[in-house]
């Protein structure tokens, strides 16, 4: 079974509109992380948010925002007031177990693919 | 300093070929990772060290040999590889703090072609 679970492989935006990418996660370990990262065509991964199992509140980091609901086990990240150089490939991705103990194992959903038109 | 560097950007290389790809950070982490990445799929683990010392090895074929000098750099030497090899690689670090988040920051990653 998927242990992360991005269901819309390419997703259309407005500039300047928000937009909310989907992720469901399934895990039966109670300490757990959620990331979001950003992959441009360059290649490279950036972190963009975390959430943790036991935040009470929403993660926030600037444009970014965590949508986290953990009875129905999903974490959508939200993108305000897109621009275009949001254009990229969005992972969701959950590392189990606390912290310094599982030696930082991600897994990772299989991406959405983010195009903001002008 | 908040980057991970990776060298080279790209590498074609034969399958008789011995190479190296290397990547440093400079941020004090503990842990650093190899991953193997597809065009348009997730980036698939390959290696964690943690400490400095082989923590995780998921599988990957002896073709592949992490190797960790010191706890700023790490090393993958490649050797007899494959077409199907080709792939771009990345490497990240991390903090292992307890309770931290401990998000893992990528290198720009190296291209390679096996030829």
């Amino acid at each position: 079974a998927q242990k992360i679970t991005q269901t819309q492989p390419g997703m259309f935006v407005q500039e300047k509109e928000a937009v909310t990418l989907d992720c469901t996660y399934d895990t039966s370990d109670p300490s757990y992380g959620l990331f979001w990262y950003k992959q441009p065509s360059s290649g490279e991964m950036i972190f963009l948010i975390y959430q943790g199992s036991y935040d009470q509140q929403n993660a926030t980091e600037g444009r970014y925002s965590l949508n986290f609901q953990k009875a129905r086990k999903s974490a959508n990240l939200v993108i305000s007031a897109s621009q275009l150089g949001d254009s990229a490939m969005y992972f969701c991705a959950m590392r189990e177990g606390a912290g310094g103990t599982s030696y930082g194992k991600l897994t990772f959903g299989q991406g959405t693919i983010l195009t903001v038109h002008p | 300093d908040t980057e991970v560097t990776q060298t080279p950007k790209h590498l074609v290389m034969g399958m008789t070929n011995k190479k190296s790809l290397k990547c440093e950070q400079h941020m004090g982490h503990r842990a650093m990772y190899w991953y193997k990445q597809k065009a348009k799929k997730p980036p698939e683990l390959m290696f964690v060290y943690s400490y400095e010392k082989l923590s995780i090895n998921e599988s990957v074929p002896s073709r592949f040999s992490p190797e960790c000098p010191n706890s700023s750099l790490l090393n993958l030497h490649l050797h007899a590889l494959q077409p199907e090899d080709s792939a771009l690689y990345l490497c990240a670090s991390s903090q292992e703090t307890s309770g931290g988040p401990n998000e893992q920051f990528f290198g720009p990653g190296t291209r390679l072609t096996v030829l």
